[in-house]
């Protein structure tokens, strides 16, 4: 059974750097073909891709957010993390890791998400 | 970027009807296109895989169609706990998703 589930801390301030955790059971990202991806939502708004991890270390960021996203993972206690720089208020929104598999781009299972709020 | 088109943006249903959701790619995205459901407060859920894959554990009455730019979600006899935001996603390239549409009670 899979499961995922996000932390991070809840409100920072703009400028700040963002730290995201996944924390996953149900499959290992050593395996070929498993990925962990991130995906946001503004409240009231919709989907956001931003970025996914793969198996073989391999991140895809979401152009649109340029430089300020790093991927990463720590195998041997399966997580994921994602950063993102230099925040301001149009980053606040629920953040969700989803599990996703390599060529076909789906999330098939997803975290319960975690909100993230931006303030000073 | 892929952009993925969803119509209606809200949809307005009796219980029992059938009912068809439309996502359009401004590029071919082959079958490589996804159906989502999220409930209020829920994470979404994946419905549909590469366009008319079944997912285990959904309701028969979801079915999807449909490759290269214009792609449908169907619900055969709508159910109340059915009322959701469905988003469509491309992974033929980086992943991107439609805007949703959202399904209520007429």
């Amino acid at each position: 059974q899979v499961t995922l589930k996000e932390s991070g801390p809840g409100i920072l301030q703009p400028s700040h750097t963002l730290s995201l955790t996944c924390s996953f059971s149900g499959f290992s990202l050593s395996t070929y073909g498993m990925g962990v991806s991130w995906i946001r939502q503004p409240s009231g708004k919709g989907l956001e891709w931003l970025a996914s991890i793969w198996w073989n270390g391999n991140t895809y960021n979401n152009p649109s957010l340029k430089s300020r996203l790093t991927v990463s993972k720590d195998t041997s206690n399966n997580q994921a993390f994602l950063k993102v720089t230099s925040v301001d208020t149009a980053d606040t929104a629920t953040y969700y890791c989803a599990h996703t598999r390599y060529r076909y781009n789906y999330f098939d299972y997803w975290g319960q998400g975690v909100m993230v709020t931006v303030s000073s | 970027d892929v952009v993925l088109t969803q119509s209606p943006a809200t949809l307005s249903v009796t219980p029992g009807e059938r009912i068809s959701l439309s996502c359009r790619a401004s590029e071919s995205v082959d079958t490589y296109l996804h159906w989502y459901q999220q409930k209020p407060n829920e994470s979404p859920r994946l419905l549909i895989k590469y366009a008319s894959q079944s997912i285990s554990g959904i309701p028969s009455r979801f079915s999807g169609s449909g490759s290269g730019t214009d792609f449908t979600l169907s619900i055969n006899g709508v159910e109340l706990e059915d009322l959701s935001i469905y988003y469509c996603q491309q992974g033929n390239s980086l992943p991107t998703f439609g805007s949703g549409t959202k399904l209520e009670i007429k």
